[in-house]
């Protein structure tokens, strides 16, 4: 079935630290790839998208992804961490414009100080 | 301006009742959908419509009864509320393939 898993149910990091998101898919063809922010009591945001192109996604908030056809991965990373990243992040993905999104089952990141 | 916007942002409601969460996008999108978020905030989809038309039906219980009159809302009613319906329900649309989403509705049936 088509999908994208997340392994990392909760992470924690210390801000300033670096962080990487782990995020696998199973498409068979190259799919149209998402990473979401939720804040607590929010809707989702979006982070960054990848279609095509440049396997190195830049996103808003200094994130950015990379696509590894070869890993089937869009992993999620950040540099440096701020206390205000702490939310739970979803990776989500589709076959095309028309088709649905699924959804990982979330990442949640806590940051200490 | 808000993009996606939901009402309620919370309903709290007894078993069997009926219940209207309503959905607005003024982005010019043509396509809407509804998720559910259950209690380990795992994202579901529920429906899909395309310019009024439904386009995606997951395997959702016919209590849940989706309604676009105009491609810039679509509403979703639920008939006979179950304690399992408790969730949140997010509204989104799309017209490049990212979704925007709303703020979602805090559903809890006592």
């Amino acid at each position: 079935a088509q999908s994208v898993t997340q392994p990392d149910i909760h992470i924690t990091v210390s801000e300033g630290a670096s962080l990487e998101l782990r995020c696998n898919y199973s498409y068979g063809a190259t799919p149209y790839l998402f990473w979401y922010v939720q804040s607590p009591g929010q809707g989702l945001q979006l982070l960054l998208k990848y279609f095509s192109g440049d396997t190195l996604v830049q996103g808003i908030k200094g994130f950015e992804a990379e696509f590894k056809r070869s890993q089937s991965s869009f992993n999620l990373r950040k540099p440096s961490v701020h206390w205000s990243d702490a939310a739970e992040y979803f990776c989500a993905g589709r076959t095309g414009t028309a088709s649905k999104l699924t959804f990982g089952t979330g990442t949640r990141l806590q940051v200490t100080l | 301006d808000t993009a996606v916007s939901q009402t309620p942002k919370y309903l709290v409601t007894q078993m069997g009742n009926d219940k209207s969460i309503k959905c607005e996008q003024n982005l010019g999108h043509d396509t809407m959908y509804w998720y559910k978020q259950d209690s380990k905030k795992f994202l579901k989809i529920m429906f899909s419509y395309n310019n009024k038309e439904l386009i995606i039906n997951e395997t959702v219980p016919n209590r849940f009864s989706p309604k676009s009159p105009d491609k810039a809302h679509l509403n979703l009613h639920i008939n006979s509320l179950e304690l399992g319906d408790s969730a949140v329900y997010f509204c989104a649309s799309t017209y490049t393939g990212e979704l925007f989403f709303g703020e979602g509705s805090r559903l809890t049936v006592l």
